[in-house]
């Protein structure tokens, strides 16, 4: 079946500039994550959603940072006046139950900015 | 203090078995011992999981020693595609988790 989907998948802006990421989940999977893994670096969490309770927005590094999901589909991060410091591999991961540790990667999107 | 400790790397033989250990002597009963791959420039790929009793699927077996305070991921027959960082992650079952990877262990598959 299809995996976790995310667009684009390379993404160059200039600084200043505001980007929106996607992500497509896995179908019927209630949680949704989005990490961020800079060059050589582990995961950094950023933002949780699971159903229709309030996100887990506690990873999330500024207020340019932003990020919205429609019910149990689709989702958008958003970086606003971006840095060069935003450079990385944004990932977004799935997981099809709650209380569950297997979470299923998108490819990531690469997001430079110059 | 990192929950797990696993070797850097190790190189494994095309067609051999392949054995990565990893080592959680702090493990609460409650907690879940996972494998995760990232293979070069891709996301992050759940291999397995297990609570206390020997777990296998079409990826790998993983085995857990009676006091659980160590594993060791089984890859049967790797393959140049195995190449990967693996990741052993000791977490409790709840909502929300994030992920936490820590080293991991470099695996080169050579020919």
């Amino acid at each position: 079946g299809a995996g976790v989907s995310q667009s684009p998948s390379n993404k160059v802006t200039e600084k200043g500039k505001d980007v929106e990421l996607r992500c497509d989940p896995i179908s019927g999977h209630t949680a949704l994550y989005w990490y961020r893994q800079r060059l050589g670096q582990g995961l950094e969490f950023l933002i949780y959603f699971q159903g229709n309770s309030a996100p887990d927005k506690s990873g999330l590094p500024s207020d340019r940072f932003s990020a919205e999901r429609t019910g149990e589909s689709v989702s958008t991060l958003t970086i606003q006046r971006t840095q060069q410091e935003d450079s990385a591999v944004y990932l977004c991961a799935s997981s099809l139950e709650v209380y569950s540790n297997e979470q299923f990667f998108g490819p990531g999107t690469r997001l430079t900015v110059l | 203090d990192a929950k797990t400790t696993q070797p850097p790397s190790m190189d494994c033989a095309e067609g051999r078995a392949a054995n990565l250990p990893c080592n959680h002597s702090t493990i609460s009963g409650n907690e879940y011992v996972y494998w995760y791959r990232q293979i070069h420039s891709q996301g992050p790929q759940y291999i397995i999981h297990g609570l206390k009793n020997n777990e296998t699927n079409e990826m790998a077996s993983l085995i857990i020693t009676e006091d659980r305070k160590s594993s060791t991921l089984i890859l049967p027959h790797a393959t140049l595609r195995d190449t990967a960082v693996y990741y052993c992650i000791v977490e409790i079952k709840a909502a929300g988790n994030k992920l936490t990877f820590g080293g991991g262990t470099r695996v080169l598959v050579k020919p």
